[in-house]
């Protein structure tokens, strides 16, 4: 596609549950990244996927938060059992190695 | 570790004034520097990037930003704000090995535009 899309754009869902985000990156782009931005924060690195190497998960908070990435394409990040703090924007990128990261709009997560 | 410090919080402009923005990084090696801005329910947009050669970068939207090895900072800077130039900015260090394996954001500027 033209950009980064990534889906839902919005998600309200009652602590406790499970959420799956999807990313679908720049078309040809071997980078894909996971990043966190709660309010009044910066953006915060979660996790970082390049081609068929294994991910970078050093930025993951806890071991409810994974991220998949399959056919080197599309990637889902899953937050189960959902708390309060976990609310935030989840931005998604991609890049071609060694090159600029176009990052995705967000899906804007609410734990309730 | 890497760090990006951006000190500003909040900064107010007066439309037509100029602008500077202030970065400072912590970096064992050569850094790669980026600017975006985040516009309100947008995603990020680059505005310009250093990776090595001439220390002062132009970007788009008529930014600037300057290379100081010796005082470790990144400041973005325009002649002229415009109104549609309000925004969130964020400074970033390219980390992990690579020009763009990682990057390491700052708390970003949330800057505003008086007519």
């Amino acid at each position: 596609g033209a950009g980064v899309s990534q889906s839902p754009s919005n998600k309200v869902t009652e602590k406790g549950k499970d959420v799956e985000l999807r990313c679908d990156p720049i078309s040809g782009h071997t980078a894909l990244y996971w990043y966190r931005q709660s309010l009044g924060q910066g953006l915060e690195f979660l996790i970082y996927f390049q081609g068929n190497s294994a991910p970078d998960k050093s930025g993951l908070p806890s071991d409810r938060f994974s991220a998949e990435r399959t056919g080197g394409s599309v990637s889902t990040l899953t937050i189960q059992r959902t708390q309060q703090e976990d609310s935030a924007v989840y931005l998604c990128a991609s890049s071609l190695r060694g090159n600029t990261i176009y990052f995705g709009e967000g899906s804007w997560l609410t734990v309730v | 570790a890497q760090s990006v410090t951006q000190p500003d919080i909040h900064i107010t402009v007066s439309e037509g004034a100029s602008l500077e923005l202030r970065c400072n990084y912590s970096y064992g090696a050569t850094p790669y520097l980026f600017w975006y801005v985040q516009s309100p329910g947008q995603g990020l947009q680059l505005l310009l990037k250093y990776f090595s050669g001439d220390t002062l970068v132009q970007g788009i939207k008529g930014f600037e930003a300057e290379f100081k090895r010796s005082q470790s900072s990144f400041n973005l800077r325009k002649p002229s704000v415009h109104w549609s130039d309000a925004a969130e900015y964020f400074c970033a260090v390219g980390a992990g090995g690579g020009a763009t394996n990682k990057l390491i954001f700052g708390t970003g500027t949330l800057l505003a535009v008086q007519p």
